[in-house]
């Protein structure tokens, strides 16, 4: 079953406007850690943020902000004011602290974000 | 500090062949991740490491693929012999430990097997 959902499979914006990529995840575990990753055309994968289940804190980096609600199992990222630069497919990913599962980072299928001039 | 290293960047093999990947974690790391990604998808855990002990592989399709980190360091993955269908990217991540870390990708290898 897929425990992550990304349901955008890309998102088209023009410079400066606001994208905001959804974020459904799905586990019984009631400890458990929510990631966002970026994957620009290189193929690397960059780590953007890591948050754990018991903090529902939404948290802002820069141009970046991230809205958990435990209540309807999403995780939601937004770029403020898009650049060209942010061009590239973003990962949501869920690890589980069960026994089984703990450090196994479950990828969403990524929404590829591509900005224009 | 370095990244993860991968080598080859590219590899391009015919089916029924074999071939390696090579994987050099951050220094220091302990858990050394495997990942298959199919284009268009997310990665796909297929082992991890801690230290030179195997924690989980679970996705591994065990009759073709192994892998091994003998001295708890770099990593090896094969695949023997090679299908159609493990045409993909094989990314190698490492952590400074299980779950309480970030995992730091490597660039990835890219096969194509034709």
């Amino acid at each position: 079953a897929q425990k992550v959902t990304q349901a955008q499979t890309e998102i088209s914006v023009v410079e400066k406007e606001d994208v905001t990529l959804d974020c459904v995840y799905e586990t019984r575990d009631t400890t458990y850690y929510l990631f966002w990753y970026k994957q620009p055309p290189s193929g690397e994968l960059v780590f953007l943020i890591r948050r754990n289940s018991f903090d529902e804190q939404n948290e802002i980096s820069g141009r970046y902000s991230w809205n958990f609600q435990k209540s309807t199992s999403s995780f939601n990222f937004t770029i403020t004011a898009s650049q060209v630069v942010d061009s590239a497919v973003y990962f949501c990913a869920l690890s589980e602290v069960a026994t089984d599962s703990w450090g196994k980072l479950q990828f969403g299928a990524g929404t590829q974000v591509v900005v224009t001039p | 500090e370095a990244g993860v290293a991968q080598s080859p960047r590219y590899k391009i093999i015919e089916k029924r062949q074999s071939v390696a990947f090579w994987c050099n974690p951050i220094s220091g790391h302990a858990t050394l991740y495997w990942y298959q990604q199919i284009l268009g998808q997310g990665p796909k855990l297929l082992i991890q490491f801690q230290n030179n002990g195997v924690v989980d592989d679970s996705q591994l399709p065990k009759d073709r693929f192994s892998a091994e980190r003998l001295k708890g360091v770099d990593s090896t993955l094969k695949i023997q012999p090679a299908k159609l269908e493990d045409s993909a990217v094989y990314l190698c991540a490492s952590s400074v430990d299980r779950l309480l870390y970030e995992q730091y990708f490597g660039p990835g290898t890219r096969l194509t097997v034709t």
